[in-house]
């Protein structure tokens, strides 16, 4: 079946420092979400990408989405405490499931 | 509501009970969906509904695992002879319109098979 591949699968980082997760999949996707749960909580959703080549900034988030719509990732500057939690990608392929990554959960160290 | 409610919060079954969880959606939100999300994070899609219709039913295990919607009832999935294996947080999103769009999640109902 389809399959997101998600890395890393952990990241500590001292706060300030800026974050990376990316996701990547085998086949072209018709868009991708990006989630966050934080411990104990449920999925809050963050964006979704739609276009080839697409980025999307919120304030600290920038969001990106590969040409090929096949890869996306999720960079955070200056990381704060408050961004602590696993960030998922979900994608969507011509159907209307969500097919969730397998998460990169961030810890800030203050 | 403004929100996706879920009940229960937690629900303990012993190996081969049944296990029935429930989910009411946001209103005016024409679709549901129900995810498991095991220990290590990994989420699982399980079934959507368009309004009280089985949109997708792809992920569900199909011997023990039915979910329903239907119209003036919150949304339920059941589990027919729970296993251990079953343990894990059932999540329910509904969204406005398709999935293409966003998911807003509830609390989840955590279910533990002893």
């Amino acid at each position: 079946g389809q399959q997101v591949m998600q890395i890393p699968q952990y990241q500590h980082v001292q706060e300030g420092e800026d974050f990376t997760t990316y996701c990547n999949s085998s086949t072209t996707l018709s868009n991708i979400q990006w989630y966050k749960q934080r411990p104990g909580g449920h999925p809050v959703f963050l964006i979704q990408l739609v276009k080839s080549g697409e980025v999307k900034k919120q304030k600290r988030l920038t969001f990106q989405f590969g040409e090929a719509k096949k890869n996306s990732s999720l960079h955070i500057t200056a990381t704060q405490t408050t961004d602590v939690g696993t960030y998922f990608c979900a994608a969507s392929y011509n159907t209307d499931k969500l097919i969730f990554g397998t998460g990169t959960r961030l810890q800030v160290f203050p | 509501g403004e929100e996706v409610a879920q009940t229960p919060k937690h629900l303990v079954r012993g190996e081969g009970q049944k296990a029935k969880l429930y989910c009411a959606p946001i209103k005016g939100h024409s679709y549901v969906f129900w995810y498991q999300q095991v220990l290590k994070n990994e989420f699982k899609f399980l079934i959507s509904f368009q309004n009280e219709n089985v949109f997708d039913e792809t992920g569900m295990p199909k011997e023990r695992f039915s979910a329903k919607c239907l119209p003036n009832s919150p949304c339920s999935l059941e589990i027919q002879a729970t296993k251990l294996e079953d343990s894990a947080v059932y999540f329910c999103a509904s969204s406005r319109t398709t999935g293409y769009n966003e998911q807003f999640f509830g609390p989840g109902t955590r279910l533990t098979v002893l």
